[in-house]
């Protein structure tokens, strides 16, 4: 049974902040991604990863960095926090060769005020 | 890159009826449609998925249906239970190495 954990259900920010959302999963995929989830937005792509150490932009890169120093963990930067990233984050992970088959973390509401 | 529009953005009906959400994309070369389903408070999970070289694919209940020259695809989902009461993201990839681009999510009610 895949497990995909986040640090935090929630969190609760100052504009400003540097902010670490952590993601671990347990079931050596190769792909790990990153989403906000916005109603009306659907998931949008933050950023994704293929490998350790390696990086792809998504479709809203800005404001966001990620590190993958392991291959179980993920994380998600926010260099400077500020009250249009507050939104739920949904870490996911996959097979190399089945990004359509994601599986998702539980989530983190992020509220920046 | 890749476009999903979903429609409708809620729906609702009666326990029993059928369900359909529709999807289109826009990259050509997206062969990969997957369909995710998210309950209140929980994690967006696979129930089904298509490739492109499949019209049609069911899984009980639910069935999926792909018209590649159309570049759309719908969810079909018969004889609709309260616990189908979720939001339902449809999604396209070029492939199993690439990224998801997913659509906006439909809410689907199903009223007892």
């Amino acid at each position: 049974d895949v497990k995909v954990t986040q640090s935090s259900r929630y969190l609760v920010k100052r504009t400003g902040e540097k902010v670490f959302l952590e993601c671990v999963q347990d079931m050596d995929h190769e792909n790990m991604f990153w989403y906000r989830q916005d109603p009306g937005l659907g998931l949008r792509l933050i950023y994704f990863s293929y490998d350790v150490k390696m990086k792809e932009k998504g479709d809203i890169p800005e404001g966001y960095s990620v590190s993958r120093e392991k291959k179980e963990r993920f994380s998600l930067i926010l260099e400077s926090a500020s009250t249009n990233q507050t939104s739920m984050y949904l870490c996911a992970s996959s097979l190399e060769n089945q990004a359509h088959e994601q599986y998702f973390g539980p989530g983190t509401r992020l509220t920046v005020t | 890159g890749e476009n999903v529009e979903q429609h409708p953005s809620t729906l609702s009906v009666q326990e029993g009826d059928s369900a359909v959400i529709k999807c289109t994309y826009s990259d050509s070369a997206s062969n990969y449609f997957p369909w995710y389903k998210q309950e209140l408070g929980k994690r967006p999970q696979l129930i089904i998925d298509i490739r492109s070289n499949v019209g049609e694919k069911k899984d009980q209940r639910i069935a999926v249906t792909l018209n590649k020259t159309a570049k759309h695809f719908s969810l079909h989902i018969t004889e609709t239970q309260p616990e189908d009461s979720a939001v339902y993201f449809c999604a396209a990839s070029h492939g199993g190495y690439q990224k998801v681009t997913f659509g906006t999510g439909t809410k689907l009610q199903v009223i007892p």
